[in-house]
């Protein structure tokens, strides 16, 4: 199946900066990106969709300005936690998808974002 | 946005043992697909059943679909130790063709 890399699986961060986490297809161009955060023991929370060339799409209550989405280009998509506070510590999850049809999704490996 | 129910929410079983996990949805679908996490990872796809489709098959993997109870059902057997996971149900809403509505998973231990 395809292959999605998404960097780095693990990063912890003082309150303040920025974390940019990076999700590449690796072996297909996607069209549409998702970005997804995950509590513990709970589901996938759609943040945003991107589409490669365009401007996010947010989802209700997630706030643009503090998560930067930039799809570039059709294998890189990039997630930039702004001036990050300890409650944005989560699992941030990203998929991409080959086209604009019904196929299945693609995960990267996940993000495990710590600010301390 | 809405998301799918699935049943149980956590489910204890021995090896050799069949596992099914279920979830409902509410709205028309284009297809539904199942997903396996663990801790701390991505996901993996592992069955997409389209609306037009009652069952499926994939190695020790078999998925049916009821759309006219909104329901699909997900059955492991002779599970492994190594199958558990979370097991989460997405669907893909007719008319929408992007978005991925999630269940809220299925926790399964699989006891050596």
């Amino acid at each position: 199946g395809a292959v999605v890399s998404q960097h780095p699986s693990r990063v912890i961060c003082k309150s303040g900066t920025s974390v940019k986490i990076e999700c590449r297809s690796l072996d297909f161009q996607a069209t549409t990106m998702f970005w997804y955060r995950q509590f513990p023991k709970q589901s996938l929370m759609l943040m945003a969709t991107s589409n490669e060339g365009s401007k996010a799409t947010y989802e209700q209550g997630v706030e643009k300005d503090k998560f930067l989405i930039n799809h570039a280009s059709l294998t890189l998509s990039t997630l930039t936690v702004t001036s990050a506070h300890p409650e944005d510590s989560s699992f941030y999850i990203c998929s991409a998808r080959e086209g604009g049809g019904t196929l299945s999704a693609f995960f990267g490996q996940g993000t495990r974002l710590t600010v301390v | 946005s809405q998301q799918g129910e699935e049943d149980p929410q956590a489910l204890s079983i021995q090896e050799g043992e069949n596992a099914t996990m279920n979830c409902s949805y509410k709205t028309s679908i284009n297809n539904l697909q199942w997903y396996r996490q663990n801790s701390g990872r991505g996901l993996v796809h592992l069955i997409l059943i389209r609306s037009n489709e009652r069952e499926k098959h994939s190695g020790r993997l078999r998925v049916t679909l009821d759309t006219s109870k909104k329901s699909s059902s997900l059955l492991i057997t002779a599970s492994r130790a190594a199958d558990t996971a979370s097991y989460f149900c997405a669907t893909v809403n007719a008319g929408n063709n992007r978005k991925l509505i999630w269940g809220l998973g299925t926790s399964l231990a699989v006891n050596p």
